[in-house]
């Protein structure tokens, strides 16, 4: 059974700062990994899909990497912003039909 | 593009009647749509998984009967929650996926649902 996890849970930095959020999966057998942004009472915002064949997706200050054998990514914000807090979301698509396993979230605080 | 539109966005409803939500890909056809549930500062809980002209799949511990889930169209999926009690109170978030999302997910802005 697929499982996700994601480090930390909760975050608290000065705006400024890069940033670093974990993600693990228990099976490598995926075919995506996407990262999400959700704001409180708001639906996902996708920021990046990585595929299981590549290593990496960059968007703006935002950088995502995978290794698939590992089990593992990395969503990397550089010089964060107050308009970056948010819960940020990992989720693998493993599994028949395709589904999307979801991690719990690290709940992210940039304060001016 | 790829955007998917969930209507309502909250709706307060009785104990014992029934309510539903709407979710449509707006500009792509969705090969899948998925629904979800969240709960106060919790992540998203799968509930079940739609393809367009067939039945449902329902995760483990969700009610088919209590979740009507209707996927008529490649562009429409329903979810209705019948007999809802205020434990149904929730977010309810669906999905969808297609070729046009590069079979990532794109998400609905999700139903508040309270029940009184």
């Amino acid at each position: 059974k697929q499982e996700v996890t994601q480090i930390p849970a909760a975050l608290s930095v000065p705006e400024g700062e890069n940033l670093v959020l974990n993600c693990s999966f228990t099976d490598s057998a995926i075919y995506n990994l996407q990262w999400f942004r959700q704001d409180p009472g708001k639906g996902l915002t996708s920021l990046l899909l990585i595929q299981s064949s590549q290593r990496e997706q960059t968007s703006g200050r935002l950088n995502a990497s995978l290794d698939k054998s590992s089990g593992r990514s990395t969503l990397y914000i550089a010089a964060s912003q107050p308009g970056d807090s948010a819960t940020y979301l990992c989720a693998v698509m493993s599994g028949g039909y395709n589904k999307l396993i979801f991690g719990a979230g690290t709940r992210l605080a940039v304060h001016p | 593009g790829a955007v998917v539109s969930q209507h309502p966005s909250w709706v307060i409803c009785k104990s014992g009647t029934s309510v539903k939500i709407e979710c449509r890909s707006l500009d792509f056809q969705a090969t899948t749509m998925f629904w979800y549930r969240q709960f106060p500062k919790q992540s998203l809980m799968l509930m079940a998984t739609s393809n367009e002209g067939s039945k449902a799949t329902y995760e483990q511990g969700v009610e088919k009967d209590k979740f009507l889930i209707n996927h008529a169209s490649l562009t429409l999926s329903t979810l209705t929650v019948t007999s809802a009690h205020p434990e149904d109170s929730s977010f309810y978030i669906c999905s969808a996926n297609g070729q046009a999302t590069n079979y990532g997910y794109t998400f609905g802005s999700g139903t508040r649902l309270t029940v009184v």
